[in-house]
């Protein structure tokens, strides 16, 4: 039941910039978009996350549309360590009133020399 | 200091027999949560605890699955009579909260189970 859509793999030369697209199209509006990857045989890690404005931190950018339906997560140096599958998340209400994040099966990102 | 660690890393059981997961949470993260992946494939919630209390249960597959937390701290999640559809990795993670509108969620390096 994710509320988002990723393409299921991409791949990137090292050095270059990679793009990972991500639909969102339910979101509500007052719910923020997350991006978490996961390394092979790793728990996922958290990448960033944003509500409306564009975010920048040290492992990467978020561009998110002004009508929030989609977001753009972006490694502007891609290395062969970033090598893993991208998660674009959004919150599911679940009882108790709290909101669990939901994961889909994420894109595969490759990075080749 | 650390950040959520689960236990046993692996486990190999036979079918039929039952088994018990660890997770311990980072410490005054009072929600934590229990995921499942299978091979190739994304993380299935299972089942998230508030404090002690777990307010939604609809995530877990069957009755052979259950889960329990104390002291707002460890976790433990016990499958029943194994099944080999039950192999996966079992991901726990803690965050500050589960409700508000942010909280970032920290996972453990899973438990890999794998029913002969």
């Amino acid at each position: 039941d994710a509320k988002t859509t990723q393409p299921p793999s991409m791949d990137c030369a090292e050095g270059r910039a990679a793009n990972l697209p991500c639909n969102h199209s339910t979101i509500s509006g007052n719910e923020y978009v997350y991006w978490y990857r996961q390394i092979h045989s790793q728990g996922p890690q958290y990448i960033i996350h944003g509500l409306k404005n564009n975010e920048t931190n040290e492992m990467a950018s978020l561009i998110i549309t002004e009508d929030r339906k989609s977001s753009t997560l972006i490694l502007p140096h891609a290395t062969l360590r970033d090598t893993a599958v991208y998660y674009c998340i959004v919150r599911v209400p679940r009882g108790g009133g709290s909101y669990i994040p939901t994961f889909g099966r994420g894109t595969s990102l490759i990075v080749h020399p | 200091g650390a950040g959520v660690s689960q236990s046993p890393s692996n486990k190999v059981t036979e079918k039929g027999k039952d088994v018990e997961l660890r997770c311990d949470p980072i410490s005054g993260h009072t929600a934590l949560y229990w995921y499942r992946q299978r091979l190739g494939q994304g993380l299935e919630f299972l089942i998230y605890f508030q404090g002690n209390s777990a307010p939604d249960k609809s995530g877990l597959p069957s009755d052979r699955f259950s889960a329990e937390r104390t002291g707002e701290s460890v976790s433990t999640l016990t499958i029943q009579r194994t099944q080999q559809e039950d192999s996966a990795v079992y991901l726990c993670a803690s965050s500050l909260g589960a409700s508000g509108l942010y909280n970032e969620q920290f996972f453990g390096p899973g438990t890999r189970l794998t029913v002969l």
